[in-house]
């Protein structure tokens, strides 16, 4: 059974680029949340994707924006880079139906570094 | 304020030796808890859920302070493979779905 998958796990981009990261969820969840991990912090929410819509939003500018297609996977694309976007990008899958506060599984991490 | 808080630590202990953390959150509408671990460079999992009575799971127990938003671990009989961040995390009703997450307390568990 595949955890939750996310690709690529490294990447660089320049100032100004946008960059989409991707995300497929653990065998059984509907649901996927994305967070940030800059270094030495915890991860931030950044939004949840349920039933193909944004369930929920963190304190991210617009230039954060996602999808989730008919197959759960989902997608955050992030616009106009800035070098405070260097992060690690965590996919967190989990069943919708359960409620909040449910486990979530992590996907190994996008690291992306923007120069 | 952080809704979640932690002392970052670092943590140096022996093999062997008994470490606690600890964590505060802000928002009294909390409705779950959790400790999550994360190794170097890898993601968050869970190491497990945090109940008002208290759970232990092996060398781990978690408490929960409801009237203080105080929570903790301890982890006893500490083993090299314990060497990680530890991330307290709070689901409150106003955040909905989303998880927050404290800053992480780093264990370093030495021979």
């Amino acid at each position: 059974d595949a955890g939750v998958t996310q690709s690529p796990t490294h990447l660089i981009k320049t100032r100004g680029q946008q960059v989409t990261l991707r995300c497929s969820p653990k065998s059984g969840h509907d649901t996927v949340s994305w967070y940030q991990q800059a270094l030495g912090q915890g991860p931030q929410f950044i939004f949840q994707y349920y039933e193909e819509e944004e369930r929920q939003r963190g304190n991210f500018p617009d230039r954060f924006s996602g999808h989730q297609f008919p197959n759960y996977s989902s997608e955050l694309n992030v616009n106009a880079l800035l070098l405070g976007d260097s992060a690690l990008y965590l996919c967190a899958s989990s069943a919708g139906t359960e409620g909040a506060g449910t486990e979530a599984f992590f996907g190994q991490g996008t690291r992306l570094t923007v120069v | 304020r952080k809704e979640v808080e932690q002392d970052p630590g670092p943590f140096n202990v022996p093999e062997g030796a008994t470490v606690a953390f600890n964590c505060t959150y802000s928002n009294s509408a909390s409705q779950s808890f959790f400790w999550y671990r994360q190794d170097c460079r890898k993601e968050p999992k869970l190491l497990m859920s945090v109940y008002s009575s208290g759970n232990e799971d092996g060398r781990f127990t978690a408490q929960l302070n409801r009237a203080s938003q105080y929570i903790s671990l301890l982890i006893r009989d500490s083993k090299l493979s314990d060497s990680a961040t530890y991330l307290c995390v709070v689901n409150a009703i106003r955040s909905g779905y989303a998880l927050n997450f404290g800053k992480g307390t780093s264990l370093l568990v030495t021979p």
